[in-house]
Formats: structure tokens, C-alpha cells, sequence
């Protein structure tokens, strides 16, 4: 089983559309989450962190369910702009400082218009 | 502007030569990093450094060596015992106390 598991896509949906991301992660003990923006042929940018109580930024809401072990990204209102591959990352803490990041394979996004 | 550079962006070697790729830093992050990621598929961690002049493998480290001499800078040299080196690499930095990393702009590595 992947440490980080997410389902690939691609999700192709009409502008103006809902759309969730759903995300499992392998280890109980992960402290930290987080979603990550990757347009094609570049690097990946933080999108948001993830918080135990969820938490929104504009039409972006990240979830987090620990019992689960599964995090969520709902996008609302889709923007062609918002047509990216969205990489699930989260906080194993493996090393010394409990600072090591493992990322999933990413879920693409591709809004029409 | 503060951020991450890497250097080149696209670099071309044969088979059999070494090659460093360059990433620096000017956001006095202690902790640096270096991923490598293939088509379709998630980062992988190559090497780690929390702090100069000390530095760490990762899932991936083998035909990878790193240096960490400066804060700002973390050299990745990919040798010639790297099975698969054609990839696009990554490096990000984390600032003490955060869990984020950031990102360079990458480096798309052809060995032919």
C-alpha cells in the first residue's frame, strides 16, 4: 500500500463546476497535511495547509479526517486557471525532527469551458 | 526578491559524465531538500540537509551525492552510477519551526 494514496484523474469537469479530491494517508501518527498546486512542467506550490477543525481559503476547503485517515480538497465555482495536477502531501516524520514530507501521485484537474 | 533558484533549467549529458545541479536559497532557511520526479508519478526524496555541513540520504540517495558548505546553497551531483538519472528535480527549503517546504523551479534532466 502507498504511503500517500490518491486517485490519479483525470477529473475533467465544466467551468462554474464542484469538485472534490480525496486522500489516504498510511500513517496514524502524521501530525501535519497539506494540498499542493502542480501546473504542468513546473514545481509545486503550497495551496493550503490542512487542519484538524478544516479549514477554507476562498473557494478552496481542505478537510481532514483522522479516524479515516483521509484528507479532502473541495474547489467550488471551478475556474479554467484552476486546471492543475493537485499533490496530497503529508507530514510522516521521519526524520531526527519529525519534518519529513511524503507526497502522493497527484490527481489532475482539467476544467473545460 | 527572496526564493529558491535553480540552475539550468534544462540540461543535456551523456551517459557516463557526472553533472551537478545547482540550487540556492536566500530565505535563511536551515533546511534544505532534493526530490526527483518521473512522468506521472510523486516526488521522491534523494537527499536532506537540516543543517550546514550535514546532510542525510533519503528513499532514493543512491548514484546521488550532496554538499551542504554553505546555508544558502545545496549542490546535487548526479554520477555516472545513477541507473535512471533522466528526471526533473526538485529542490525546496523549510523554514525553522514550519512543516512547509517551497520549491525551486526545477531542473529537467536528459542523459542520453
Amino acid at each position: 500500500r502507498k504511503e500517500v494514496e490518491q486517485d490519479p484523474g483525470p477529473f475533467n469537469v465544466p467551468e462554474g463546476a464542484t469538485v472534490a479530491f480525496n486522500c489516504t494517508y498510511s500513517n496514524s501518527a502524521s501530525q501535519s497535511f497539506f494540498w499542493y498546486r502542480q501546473d504542468c512542467r513546473k514545481e509545486p506550490k503550497l495551496l493550503m495547509s490542512v487542519y484538524s477543525s478544516g479549514n477554507e481559503d476562498g473557494r478552496f476547503t481542505a478537510q481532514l479526517n483522522r479516524a479515516s485517515q483521509y484528507i479532502s480538497l473541495l474547489i467550488r465555482d471551478s475556474k479554467l486557471s484552476d486546471s492543475a495536477t493537485y499533490l496530497c502531501v503529508v507530514n510522516m516524520g521521519r526524520d531526527n525532527a519529525g519534518n519529513m514530507l511524503t507526497f502522493g501521485g497527484g490527481t489532475r484537474l482539467m476544467v473545460k469551458p | 526578491d527572496g526564493g529558491i533558484t535553480q540552475s539550468p533549467k534544462y540540461l543535456f549529458r551523456k551517459e557516463g559524465q557526472n553533472v551537478t545541479l545547482s540550487c540556492e536559497q536566500n530565505l535563511n532557511h536551515d533546511a534544505m531538500y532534493w526530490y526527483r520526479q518521473d512522468p506521472g508519478q510523486g516526488l521522491r526524496l534523494i537527499y536532506y540537509s537540516q543543517i550546514v555541513n550535514d546532510f542525510q540520504k533519503g528513499d532514493i540517495a543512491e548514484g546521488y551525492s550532496v554538499s551542504r558548505e554553505k546555508k544558502e546553497s545545496f549542490p546535487l551531483t548526479v554520477t555516472s552510477a545513477q541507473k535512471n538519472p533522466t528526471a526533473f528535480y526538485l529542490c525546496a527549503s523549510r523554514g525553522q519551526g514550519n512543516y512547509e517546504q517551497y520549491f525551486g523551479p526545477g531542473t529537467r534532466l536528459t542523459v542520453t
